[in-house]
């Protein structure tokens, strides 16, 4: 079956430190692969997203993921978070072979001290 | 700004009422779908229209149904509400099935 796996629940990081999100799924033909991140209160906003090419893609404020095929992953990161980057990110595998909805994760909570 | 809006925001209604959610999709997207966010759950895909016609069902309850218009908008309708429906809806658009566009959501409390 179809699934998205993020193991971290909730992660806490200092401000200015790097931060990895992880990510693995379950996919049976070549995945789009989405990262999300929410807001307390906000829907959700697209940090970036893998189709194909090549497999390290940047995105919004600062986030890259690399897609590793032969990990079945999709990890999130950010070489200096800053406090502002304290929400709840989700990672999303695209279904295109059942109309292209999404599957997420269970979303990791991350926390940044100063 | 996504460019997709939801209304209303914010929704509160007791047990066995019926209400609608509404969607507005981006300029130009064909594609809506529906998702619903609740702590137990997390995220679940509900339904997907494009152009009109359904095109994809997820976990969608028999309870509650969608439709989308000829002007694109989509509504979804909730029915014989019960305390388990109190979640976070979602809304998104794309163009056809690539990136999806979230709106910020419709929060349903039943009371």
């Amino acid at each position: 079956a179809q699934s998205v796996t993020q193991p971290d629940i909730h992660i806490t990081v200092s401000e200015g430190a790097s931060l990895e999100l992880r990510c693995n799924y379950s996919y049976g033909a070549t995945p789009y692969l989405f990262w999300y991140v929410q807001s307390p209160g906000q829907g959700l906003q697209l940090l970036l997203k893998y189709f194909s090419g090549d497999t390290l893609v940047q995105g919004i404020k600062g986030f890259e993921a690399e897609f590793k095929r032969s990990q079945s992953s999709f990890n999130l990161r950010k070489p200096s978070v800053h406090w502002s980057d304290a929400a709840e990110y989700f990672c999303a595998v695209g279904a295109y072979n059942q109309g292209g909805k999404l599957i997420f994760g269970q979303g990791t909570e991350l926390s940044v001290k100063p | 700004d996504s460019g997709v809006t939801q209304t209303p925001k914010h929704l509160i209604t007791a047990t066995g009422q019926r209400v609608t959610l509404r969607c507005s999709p981006r300029s130009g997207d064909l594609s809506v779908y529906w998702y619903q966010q609740s702590l137990d759950q997390g995220l679940q895909f509900l339904i997907q229209y494009y152009n009109g016609e359904e095109r994809a069902k997820g976990n969608i309850l028999e309870r509650f149904s969608a439709q989308q218009f000829p002007d694109l908008h989509s509504e979804l309708n909730l029915s014989s509400l019960e305390l388990g429906d109190s979640a976070l809806y979602f809304c998104a658009s794309s163009t056809r099935t690539d990136t999806q566009y979230f709106g910020p959501g419709t929060r349903l409390t039943v009371l």
